[in-house]
């Protein structure tokens, strides 16, 4: 089946920095979303993006569906976006939405 | 929207009890999910709905899994007999016309 890996697995940041998060398919998928798992467990959407760009505050993300994968940049980390980052595409021909195993990021204060 | 509406929010039980599990999906979303977390497996796909019918369920796990959408705007996810192992966090989303998520906040199930 469809491999989706997350990179990096776990990532430690102080309050301020800049990260960029990455999501690989081993096949083509489609509709791909970004979400944050919050401490309390609620998946929030970041980004429904296929592909391109798209910003949203300090948050923005890249799809190049012909390559398979999609980025993630965070600037000017804050401590509220501590939690775990899912990238999920959906199989193509289906509409089966298939998750990574998530980059669990920290921010310190 | 209230979006995605899940009920309880937690759920305790005694191994071999049944646990039914309810949803409600943001109104007029036309493709309804249930998807279940662990700590060992992620988040995985347990079956979707379309239009109140079932498209796919090969993710449920065994035949003490059952999922059943009367209407537009209630599904079920029930599990009889429950075990152990069946402890994780189940999540339903709805989109529309398969599209993007949205997920309800989850029901957090320990079975005895």
């Amino acid at each position: 089946g469809i491999q989706v890996e997350q990179s990096p697995p776990d990532l430690i940041l102080q309050e301020g920095a800049n990260s960029t998060l990455r999501c690989n398919f081993s096949d083509s998928v489609n509709n791909l979303q970004w979400f944050h798992q919050n401490p309390w467990g609620q998946l929030i959407n970041l980004f429904y993006i296929p592909s391109g760009t798209k910003q949203n505050g300090r948050l923005s993300a890249t799809t190049v569906a012909t390559e398979r994968y999609s980025l993630l940049y965070i600037s000017s980390s804050q401590t509220t976006d501590s939690g775990v980052y899912f990238c999920a595409g959906g199989l193509v021909g289906t509409y089966k939405y298939i998750f990574g195993t998530g980059t669990r990021l920290k921010v310190l204060a | 929207d209230a979006g995605v509406i899940q009920s309880p929010r937690h759920e305790v039980t005694e191994m071999g009890q049944e646990v039914t599990l309810r949803c409600k999906p943001i109104s007029g979303h036309d493709y309804l999910f249930w998807y279940r977390q662990t700590m060992m497996r992620g988040l995985e796909l347990l079956i979707y709905f379309n239009n109140n019918v079932p498209i796919d369920d090969s993710g449920m796990p065994e035949d003490r899994f059952s999922a059943k959408m009367p209407n537009a705007s209630f599904s079920t996810l029930k599990i009889q007999p429950s075990e152990p192992r069946d402890s994780a966090v189940y999540f339903c989303a709805s989109s529309l016309w398969g599209g993007e998520l949205f997920f309800g906040s989850g029901t957090q199930l320990s079975v005895l």
